[in-house]
């Protein structure tokens, strides 16, 4: 156990939906980054956010957006919904500002739209 | 665009023997470079990094290999065990003015036979 949780555990819903996805980190990191992993492209790293700052920026979708709280608890809308966004999406936490710290994941978000 | 390329997709290996796994990077700015290991139902864990100073890395049966000239690096799996059987993930990390990219090679399914 990683210490990283996420919330739901499998989302299944219609295209042109909007589906929030939640994230709490292990105590003590700072940062939340989210990733997508699709059968087809691997492990894609989406956005990072560090102490409630946006830190760094990979594939995010403009339908896509995330925030963290200052309870350092993350979110990750995805609006917009369509068949290709249907995929596992975790989020992972580090006790810095990124770079290279470990970053530990969470046991990911089954994300199924239909 | 892919910028880690990983290979193989997926790999067969006797209990016991050598399990290689392959990364080719283009961007000659990435100065860290962590493989993931993961398995089914699990989000992936950081088994072993390297920063390209060093040319080898080794922690236990798992080893790293960094050639910087080639721009390519590899994870080898010595005395390959049943337990080992997992997806691994190579990935490379760019620090640049505060913030970063994070790039993940497409994974490798590593299959051990007992």
């Amino acid at each position: 156990d990683s210490g990283v949780t996420q919330t739901p555990k499998h989302l299944i819903t219609a295209t042109g939906q909007r589906v929030t996805l939640r994230c709490s980190p292990r105590s003590g990191d700072l940062s939340v980054y989210w990733y997508q992993q699709s059968l087809d492209q691997g492990l894609q790293f989406l956005i990072q956010y560090y102490n409630g700052e946006e830190r760094a920026k990979g594939n995010i979708l403009e339908r896509f957006s995330a925030q963290q709280f200052p309870d350092l608890h993350s979110e990750l809308n995805l609006s917009s919904l369509e068949l290709g966004d249907s995929a596992l999406y975790f989020c992972a936490s580090s006790s810095s500002s990124g770079g290279t710290d470990t970053q530990y994941f969470g046991p990911g978000t089954r994300l199924t739209v239909l | 665009q892919q910028q880690v390329k990983q290979s193989p997709q997926s790999l067969i290996v006797q209990k016991g023997g050598i399990s290689i796994i392959n990364c080719a990077y283009e961007n000659t700015a990435f100065d860290y470079f962590p493989w993931y290991q993961q398995f089914p139902g699990k989000g992936p864990a950081l088994l072993i990094a390297i920063r390209p100073d060093v040319s080898e890395k080794k922690e236990g049966r798992f080893t790293i290999s960094f050639n910087k000239s080639a721009k390519q690096f590899s994870l080898h799996i010595m005395d390959s065990q049943p337990g080992d059987s997992a997806t691994y993930f190579c990935a490379a990390i760019r620090s640049t003015s505060g913030t970063y990219k994070y790039i993940f090679g497409t994974g490798t399914r590593l299959k051990v036979l007992a």
